[in-house]
């Protein structure tokens, strides 16, 4: 596989547990978030979004908080799965401008 | 079926030589992205475009070239002034708000290594 994601944080959890994902942001006038998953060898995919008018938003299985505040961003997956190992990074974007990507974090899901 | 296409998936370059990566879509989004993806780092922009005939540096243009000739396509050149293009190189596109992007939808990608 690629080797996107050497020395990322790693995030462990056990088959059936919930997950959650934190990511801090840098810019106070950033009004539009996503959360993206990448598997190994593969392009990211976007998981869920949520603009600056909301501090939580909820999917299949998935729900973002924002707190604008400190400036910090989570992604909560319910149930967590084998399918659900992968890296997760936020991308934060100012009205206007371009996204700026976070580094990610590694989840990992044991048996 | 609607999407991202990159190719190749692998490609090998000798140094010295221009490679050009294929990025092609048919949302029929008015924007396109290059990034690079290096291990433990975020993605970094290269190049954008948010109409034809017209491209933008991003933050680590140098060494790259890019052309928007049509709407659905947005090829990337790696040439030999790119000192480290060992990566693996993201396609993405977008409609626009307020004159930048909305949400970014991505390719498969290409993992490009220098021998």
């Amino acid at each position: 596989g690629e080797s996107v994601g050497l020395h990322l944080p790693t995030l462990s959890v056990q088959e059936g547990d919930n997950s959650i994902i934190n990511c801090a942001y840098s810019n106070s006038a950033s009004d539009y978030f996503i959360w993206y998953k990448q598997e190994s060898g593969k392009g990211p995919q976007f998981i869920i979004d949520i603009r600056s008018n909301m501090d939580k938003r909820q999917g299949q299985r998935v729900t973002v908080l924002l707190n604008k505040t400190v400036k910090h961003l989570s992604l909560q997956i319910a149930a967590t799965q084998p399918g659900d190992s992968a890296v997760y990074f936020c991308a934060e974007n100012n009205y206007g401008q371009n996204f700026v990507f976070g580094p990610g974090t590694r989840l990992s899901v044991l048996p | 079926d609607g999407g991202i296409t990159q190719s190749p998936k692998y490609l090998f370059r000798k140094e010295g030589q221009n490679v050009t990566l294929s990025c092609e879509q048919n949302l029929n989004h008015d924007a396109m992205y290059w990034y690079r993806q290096d291990p433990g780092q975020g993605l970094r922009l290269i190049y954008y475009s948010q109409i034809v005939n017209d491209f933008q540096k991003g933050d680590i243009a140098e060494g790259y070239s890019v052309s928007r000739e049509k709407k659905e396509s947005f090829p990337l050149t790696v040439t030999s002034a790119q000192k480290n293009p060992t990566a693996f190189y993201l396609c993405a596109s977008s409609t626009l708000r307020g004159g930048g992007t909305d949400t970014q939808y991505f390719g498969p990608g290409t993992r490009l290594t220098v021998l």
